[in-house]
């Protein structure tokens, strides 16, 4: 079993709302990612959390906050979005990030979300 | 600087011929290599990887096969079905220094395959 799951499927928020986004694996992965895909691109890192810790930031703007409250869950906390933020959030797990050669990244079905 | 290229945007292909796909990368430090095929508004599926002790491997349909010294690798589909229409990533890592974890992925190559 591969499945990675992600909740919303789609959301729509305005530049001043506060929402979050979630992810949950079950495949005892100790590495989860968070990245951002634009239409026609690849997809864009943003965060890795490795073993229960942030491991790496792509300096991504402080209105997204990443939080990993257990090895099975991770979080994206959304506030005061601009309009470029619409995307689609892709969340990945991987068996543990910690440089592994054949460490495989399998990803979720993404958010879909559209900023007003 | 893109580290990772998929220089054919897209590619057409007759059902029951081979689709190759190709992908060229300049960071000597990659050892380990991922195609991931991608549908509309859905997250890219892991369809084959290959690391750098290894210059081929194999599937079911979908060969992978690497070539160090040119820092070149191809997905080789046969033969192709109409359900491997889909955009296909070719993504690379490197499993020292600081930049484990992250994954540097072409700009993709959109697949046809027609009936």
């Amino acid at each position: 079993d591969t499945e990675v799951t992600q909740t919303p499927k789609h959301l729509v928020m305005g530049m001043t709302n506060k929402k979050s986004l979630k992810c949950e694996q079950h495949m005892g992965h100790r590495a989860m990612y968070w990245y951002k895909q634009k239409a026609k691109k690849p997809p864009e890192l943003m965060f890795v959390y490795s073993y229960e810790k942030l491991s790496i930031n792509e300096s991504v703007p402080s209105r997204f906050s990443p939080e990993c409250p257990n090895s099975s869950l991770l979080n994206l906390h959304l506030h005061a979005l601009q309009p470029e933020d619409s995307a689609l959030y892709l969340c990945a797990s991987s068996q543990d990030g910690a440089g592994s050669t054949t460490d495989t990244q399998y990803f979720g079905p993404g958010t879909r979300l559209t900023v007003l | 600087d893109q580290q990772v290229k998929q220089n054919s945007p897209s590619l057409s292909v007759q059902e029951g011929r081979i689709s190759i796909l190709n992908c060229d990368y300049t960071n000597s430090m990659f050892d380990y290599f991922l195609w991931y095929k991608k549908y509309p508004a859905e997250g890219p599926t892991f369809l084959i990887s290959i690391s750098s002790i290894k210059d081929k491997n194999e599937d079911g349909r979908f060969t992978v096969f690497l070539n160090k010294s040119a820092k070149h690798l191809s997905l080789h589909i046969v033969p192709s079905q109409p359900g491997d229409s889909a955009v296909y990533f070719c993504a690379a890592s490197a499993s020292g220094g600081t930049s484990y974890g992250k994954l540097t992925f072409g700009q993709g190559t959109i697949l046809t395959v027609h009936p």
